[in-house]
């Protein structure tokens, strides 16, 4: 069974720091992605990579940088966070190809006060 | 541009009454699409994908290429199936990049 691990699942941080979310997949998946999830909203594509040390911006990836240094880690940073960055995370990773599904993490709840 | 469109935020139904989870698309070219469910506190996971046409846990979708739509039917709800429902696009590539809808959430009142 496909394991997609985020490294918290409740943060709490200040505004003006820079946040690391850090994710991991345990099945050799080429494409990893990072969404946030707001009511009303759905989810909403931050940032994907495709493979090791590539990377493309999603729908929303102002105020986020990503880093993918191993294939099975893709990890979102907020470079200065601020309240309105507040949300849920949601990492998911997939093989490339074919209609082959996204499976997801369990999501990491951020606060930024 | 891509988009799904899910008109409906909350959908409210009794136990025993049909379900059907409305989503609409828009996409010039021949659409992959997705349901995906989360369950109270768990993680999103994929429920049916239209190129498989398969029946998960009573629920079909059809895909309508004239209407670009691809509800979510089930004929008899249950109170299990109380969740939050998104619709997914996801483009034709390697890339596995999909477009998400705004989520509809299946209240089934007992």
């Amino acid at each position: 069974d496909v394991k997609v691990t985020q490294s918290s699942r409740y943060l709490v941080k200040r505004t003006g720091e820079k946040v690391f979310l850090e994710c991991v997949q345990d099945m050799d998946h080429e494409n990893m992605f990072w969404y946030r999830q707001d009511p009303g909203l759905g989810l909403r594509l931050i940032y994907f990579s495709y493979d090791v040390k590539m990377k493309e911006k999603g729908d929303i990836p102002e105020g986020y940088s990503v880093s993918r240094e191993k294939k099975e880690r893709f990890s979102l940073i907020l470079e200065s966070a601020s309240t309105n960055q507040t949300s849920m995370y949601l990492c998911a990773s997939s093989q490339s190809g074919g209609d082959q599904p996204q499976h997801f993490g369990d999501g990491t709840r951020l606060s930024i006060l | 541009a891509q988009r799904v469109t899910q008109p409906e935020k909350l959908l409210s139904v009794f136990k025993g009454a049909p379900v059907e989870l409305k989503c609409n698309y828009s996409y010039s070219g021949s659409p992959e699409l997705f349901w995906y469910v989360q369950y109270s506190r768990q993680r999103l996971q994929l429920l049916l994908r239209h190129i498989s046409r398969e029946s998960i846990k009573g629920f079909t979708a059809d895909l309508n290429k004239g209407e670009t739509s691809f509800h979510l039917k089930k004929p008899f709800a249950q109170e299990e199936d109380s969740a939050m429902y998104y619709c997914a696009l996801k483009k034709p590539s390697n890339t596995g990049k999909l477009i998400f809808g705004q989520g509809t959430t299946l209240q089934v009142k007992p």
